[in-house]
C-alpha cells in the first residue's frame, strides 16, 4: 500500500463546475501538506501549502486537511479550461532534517468550454 | 519559469549505457532534490543533497548515484539502463534541508532506453 492514495482520473467537468481533489494517506507523522499542478511536458508548481489540519483558501482555490481522518481536498471553484492538468498532492513530515516530499499519483482533470 | 535549469530536456540511449542528468537550482538555493516520475509509480523522491551533503535518500537504485558540486549544481548518473529507467527525471531546488519549504521544480529530463 502506498504512503499516499490518490484517484488518477481523469475527471471530466464543464467550464464553470466546482472540482473536488482528494488524497487519503497512511503516515501520520506527515505535517506539511502540498498541491502542485503540473501542467504537460512541464514541471510541477506549487498551487496551495497547509501546515496541518485546517482550511486555507487562495482566490478560487481552498486546500482542507483533516488529520484525524488522513484525508486532504482540493476544491476549485468557477472551473476554467485553463485548469486542465494534473493536480499532485504531497506531503512532508518535515523531519529527519530533510523537507523530501512524497506524493500522490496524481489526477488529470479536463475542464471543457 | 522557477529558476530551475536542467540538462538535456531529453535523452534517448540504449540498455546497459550511462548517462548523467544535470541540475542548476535557484539562485542562492541549497537543497536540491531528485524526484523520478513514471506512468505506474508517479512522482518519486530519489534523493537530496543540501550544500553538498547527501541528506535523504528515497527508493534510489544501486545503478543510480549523485552529488552536488560546490557551486550547488547536482548531476544524477543513472549506469547499467534498462527500459524500465525510462521516465521523467525532475530535480528541485529550495532553500532550506528541513521543515517546510517550497520546492521549485525544473523543466525535466526526459530519458527513453530503447
Amino acid at each position: 500500500q502506498k504512503e499516499v492514495e490518490q484517484d488518477p482520473g481523469p475527471l471530466s467537468v464543464p467550464e464553470g463546475a466546482i472540482v473536488s481533489l482528494n488524497c487519503t494517506y497512511s503516515n501520520s507523522a506527515f505535517q506539511y501538506f502540498m498541491w502542485y499542478r503540473q501542467y504537460s511536458r512541464k514541471g510541477p508548481e506549487l498551487l496551495m501549502y497547509t501546515y496541518s489540519s485546517g482550511n486555507k483558501e487562495d482566490g478560487r482555490f481552498t486546500a482542507q486537511v483533516d488529520k484525524s481522518s488522513k484525508y486532504i481536498s482540493l476544491f476549485i471553484r468557477d472551473s476554467q479550461p485553463s485548469d486542465s492538468a494534473t493536480y499532485l498532492c504531497a506531503m512532508s513530515s518535515g523531519s529527519g532534517n530533510t523537507g523530501k516530499l512524497i506524493f500522490g499519483q496524481g489526477t488529470t482533470l479536463q475542464v471543457k468550454p | 519559469d522557477s529558476g530551475v535549469t536542467q540538462t538535456p530536456k531529453h535523452l534517448i540511449t540504449a540498455t546497459g549505457q550511462r548517462v548523467t542528468l544535470r541540475c542548476s537550482p535557484r539562485s542562492g538555493d541549497l537543497s536540491v532534490y531528485w524526484y523520478q516520475q513514471s506512468l505506474d509509480q508517479g512522482l518519486q523522491f530519489l534523493i537530496q543533497y543540501y550544500n553538498g551533503e547527501e541528506r535523504a535518500k528515497g527508493n534510489i537504485l544501486e545503478r543510480f548515484s549523485a552529488q552536488q558540486f560546490p557551486d550547488l549544481h547536482s548531476e544524477l548518473n543513472l549506469s547499467s539502463l534498462e527500459l524500465g529507467d525510462s521516465a521523467l527525471y525532475f530535480c528541485a531546488s529550495s532553500s532550506r534541508s528541513g521543515g517546510y519549504n517550497e520546492q521549485f521544480f525544473g523543466p525535466g529530463t526526459r530519458l527513453t532506453v530503447l
